[in-house]
């Protein structure tokens, strides 16, 4: 596709379940990112993958949020035991990575998490 | 890592002219100066990028002093379409890097 495409768009799960929410990056942009955005918050920066590298891991809030990128392309990101806390829209953005980098990120519509 | 500051929130009225100021005192010789905007959910957009001067676009226009130690957006004869979400980030370019958003500047555009 043109953009970035994010699912699933809604997921509602019960506490203590596992969640895997999907990114497809714009074709060609090699670096991704993912955020997390509460209710009315800012965005909070969770990791950033150059290739399938990730660089920078310093974001993840906990050992239970892991994600990984395969071919370049799709990420995943990965929430074991899900708490209420953990309730929110997850952001993935691409960009033209590494030296063609100009600090424009495409951002797809996230997904929107919601533990009960 | 440059730290940005901005005002939380903005009222403004449609067909005014909007300023927002961002602060970035420990801004890079290599840093480029970045805003965003975005409307209820939805992710951000980018608006505009500058290093230093004046930058404009049919969007917007981006005031940067010399010392770059802040920078300003400028929205020209803002509308109610225009509320939303604005944020400043500093950011290097020629390299993949960590990009932080701040919590922003809320506008609100009333009629």
């Amino acid at each position: 596709g043109a953009g970035v495409s994010q699912s699933p768009s809604n997921k509602v799960t019960e506490k203590g379940k596992d969640v895997e929410l999907r990114c497809d990056p714009i074709s060609g942009h090699t670096a991704l990112y993912w955020y997390r955005q509460r209710l009315g918050q800012g965005l909070e920066f969770l990791i950033y993958f150059q290739g399938n590298s990730a660089p920078d891991k310093s974001g993840l809030p906990s050992d239970r949020f892991s994600a990984e990128r395969t071919g370049e392309s799709v990420s995943t990101l990965t929430i074991q035991r899900t708490q209420q806390e953990d309730s929110a829209v997850y952001l993935c953005a691409s960009s033209l990575g590494g030296r063609a980098h100009t600090g424009e990120l495409f951002f797809g519509e996230g997904s929107r998490l919601t533990v009960l | 890592l440059a730290k940005t500051t901005q005002p939380i929130s903005m009222d403004s009225y449609e067909g005014q002219e909007v300023n927002i100021t961002c602060s970035h005192n420990n801004i890079a010789t290599n840093d480029y100066i970045t805003w965003y905007q975005q409307f209820p959910s939805q992710g951000p957009r980018f608006i505009i990028q500058g290093y230093k001067t004046k930058v404009t676009n049919e969007v917007a226009s981006l005031f940067i002093p010399a010392d770059r130690k802040s920078s300003t957006l400028s929205l020209p004869r803002v509308s109610l379409s225009d509320t939303a979400v604005y944020y400043c980030l500093v950011n290097p370019v020629d390299s993949s890097y960590k990009l932080i958003f701040g919590s922003g500047t809320r506008l609100l555009v009333r009629p």
